[in-house]
């Protein structure tokens, strides 16, 4: 199965800052790496498709990048509703695995 | 407009069964794989299983194969999942989605006597 690792665990930022959200996969996946956002009781939230495209009516704060094993989500200026969990996904193969999430919170 | 409504969620007692439906609208429901994943309390996303969109070949989970099955109805599209000898380790909200864009807004089911 591949192993999906999500750095750091939680992040605490002031509004206004930049981060950026690791995932780092066991095996090379390519591009087939997709982001989440996910609130409490709201349901999965695509932010980005395939590594870096981006996803038609998500804020243009986010970004991504990466292929292989290491990639990366980029969140600019972040705001209070930025305060979320996000996770990546690998549709490279099955079965398909989730990493185990960033929480975002503000300070 | 894309939906996708799950229903058939709910307390089911350890060893019994459970049906879970996701009705879905918006797109060509038979062009596409479809997938359940589920979220128990307080944990991550966990994929459970998909199925290609003919409804021939299908994919699951090493925890849950032999006790769900997933299945569809492009005719009707709509989307199942078929639990039987549930588990606690079972209980979560499963959302029923169109990897990767499309979600539904889960359904909760709890397994405990």
């Amino acid at each position: 199965d591949i192993v999906l690792t999500q750095s750091p665990a939680t992040l605490s930022v002031t509004p206004g800052e930049t981060v950026s959200l690791s995932c780092r996969a066991s095996h090379s996946i390519g591009i087939n790496l997709h982001w989440y956002q996910l609130k409490p009781n709201e349901s999965p939230r695509l932010l980005i498709k395939y590594a870096f495209q981006s996803v038609s009516g998500m804020s243009s704060r986010f970004s991504a990048s990466g292929s292989g094993t290491e990639f990366s989500l980029n969140i600019n200026n972040v705001e209070f509703d930025d305060v979320s969990s996000y996770f990546c996904q690998q549709t490279q193969s099955w079965p398909l695995t989730f990493g185990s999430g960033t929480k975002l919170e503000i300070k | 407009e894309v939906q996708l409504v799950e229903s058939g969620g709910g307390l089911v007692q350890p060893g019994r069964s459970l049906k879970l439906s996701c009705v879905v609208s918006g797109f060509t429901f038979s062009s596409y794989y479809m997938a359940w994943v589920r979220q128990a309390p307080t944990k991550g996303l966990e994929w459970v299983a998909s199925i290609n969109n003919s409804g021939g070949t299908t994919y699951y989970r090493d925890s849950v194969k032999g006790r769900f099955t997933i299945s569809r109805d492009n005719a009707e599209s709509t989307l199942y999942l078929q639990m039987d000898s549930l588990r606690s380790e079972d209980t979560a909200t499963y959302y029923c989605t169109r990897l990767v864009d499309y979600w539904g807004q889960g359904v909760m089911v709890t397994v405990s006597s």
